[in-house]
């Protein structure tokens, strides 16, 4: 099974700061790793696909880079409505997995 | 527009048995994988099965194995989970979602999640 492993657990920030989330895996997956949006009580919102790929719809402050076992999700300039928890999920092997969460806090 | 309507929430005594549906509309149900993912309360997200859009192949978590069954009827383009031998560490909001691909891939689309709480 493919551990991913996220950091930091939670990050308290002011709006227009720039946030980092990382996410390492334990074994190479290429660029099949995904990263999700949740904010309370909603399901989880893709945010960006395989790794650097953006979604229709996304803010284009969210954006993705790594490749192998590193992944970083950066968000630029953040506003108040990305307050929320987010995910890496890896879809290289099954079991797919999904790192523990980051809590953004604005 | 894509879309995937969950069943309603389920209070379940341990031991009994749950069945989450899963209708989509929007698209073909057999032209795109469907991951079940369960979520405890205040936890990360936990990988529960997936069936392919081919209907041929279907995949459990290793933790669960034996006690779930993933099931389509493609006639009303619904999945279902079963869920049986129920205890309060299955107590979670229940999704499913749409893979990328008709494999696996990102999951670009999700259900609104079924609440199971498990209690006496």
């Amino acid at each position: 099974e493919v551990v991913l492993t996220q950091s930091p657990d939670f990050q308290s920030v002011t709006p227009k700061e720039k946030v980092t989330i990382t996410c390492r895996a334990s074994q190479n997956i290429g660029t099949a790793l995904h990263w999700y949006q949740q904010k309370p009580d909603q399901s989880p919102k893709l945010l960006i696909k395989f790794a650097s790929q953006s979604i229709s719809g996304v803010p284009s402050r969210f954006s993705g880079s790594g490749f192998g076992t590193d992944f970083t999700l950066t968000i630029n300039s953040l506003e108040a409505e990305d307050a929320a928890a987010y995910y890496c999920h890896q879809s290289s092997h099954l079991p797919i997995t999904f790192g523990g969460g980051t809590k953004v806090e604005i | 527009q894509v879309q995937l309507v969950q069943s309603g929430a389920e209070v379940k005594k341990p031991g009994a048995s749950v069945r989450v549906s899963c209708r989509a509309s929007g698209y073909t149900l057999t032209d795109f994988g469907l991951h079940w993912v369960r979520q405890a309360p205040g936890q990360s997200l936990e990988w529960v099965g997936w069936i392919n859009g081919g209907n041929d192949n279907i995949k459990y978590s290793e933790s669960l194995r034996g006690r779930v069954t993933l099931s389509r009827d493609t006639s009303a383009s619904t999945d279902y989970l079963e869920l049986s031998s129920l205890t309060s560490e299955d107590t979670a909001v229940y999704y499913c979602a749409r893979a990328s691909t008709v494999t696996t891939g990102s999951l670009d689309f999700w259900g609104q999640g079924t609440l199971v709480t498990v209690s006496s």
